[in-house]
């Protein structure tokens, strides 16, 4: 089955930018999303299709995928980003589709 | 507004069953494919499950098939998930989550607050 790679941490200062990565073969064929999760809370899309924006989340939040990488770019950090990210994407090809990355621990300083 | 509302979670003992529930409101339900996903205490986050808009097309992950069974009732606006043979592993918060109309790429737009479920003795 597919696996998915995230680095468990990044750390990142106020108003500086956090790129938080996820690996898979050949991870650039397919599309990639991204969600926020804040502690006690469910999960919240914040990139789609690798590099799209649902309404409501800021444009500080960006996405790219080429290779066998994904990035998450944050831009201009805010406290307020402090949370866990995870990459997942739909492998079609497979009859047990849905993966998710193991998450990575963004930590404001 | 999207409402996805979870129940019927619990405490259970190994071998034990459960049906989760997932009450969905402010969206045409039948027009929608639909998941669960959970979360194990302090774990990340791992797909379960997924049924199509009509309930022709299902899918598991390996670490539950044969044990849980997804379904839905487009007349009731509702997403369940039987549980069997539970074990310890388990044990975590389950999701639905919503995938979007005219979208092949498979993310999940809206998630439901979640219920825990817990398996031990």
């Amino acid at each position: 089955s597919y696996v998915l790679t995230q680095p468990p941490s990044v750390s990142v200062a106020p108003g500086q930018t956090a790129r938080i990565t996820c690996g898979g073969n050949n991870i650039g064929s397919k599309s990639v999303h991204w969600y926020q999760q804040k502690p006690g809370q469910a999960p919240v899309l914040v990139v789609y299709d690798d590099s799209d924006r649902p309404s409501g989340i800021p444009e500080r939040f960006s996405g790219s995928n080429s290779g066998n990488t994904a990035t998450l770019t944050i831009s201009r950090v805010e406290a307020g980003d402090e949370a866990d990210y995870y990459c997942q994407v739909w492998d079609s090809s497979s009859d047990h589709p849905g993966v998710f990355g193991g998450g990575t621990k963004l930590t404001v300083l | 507004e999207v409402q996805l509302v979870e129940s019927g979670g619990g405490l259970v003992q190994p071998g034990g069953s459960l049906r989760l529930s997932c009450a969905a409101s402010g969206f045409t339900f039948s027009s929608y494919e639909m998941n669960w996903v959970r979360q194990a205490p302090g774990k990340g986050l791992e797909w379960v499950s997924y049924i199509s808009s009509s309930g022709s097309t299902i899918y598991y992950a390996d670490s539950v098939k044969g044990r849980f069974t997804i379904s839905r009732d487009n007349a009731k606006n509702s997403l369940y998930l039987q549980m069997n043979s539970l074990r310890a592993e388990d044990t975590a918060v389950y999701y639905c989550a919503r995938a979007p109309r005219y979208s092949s790429s498979g993310y999940y737009d809206y998630w439901g607050q979640g219920t825990l479920v817990t398996v031990s003795s």
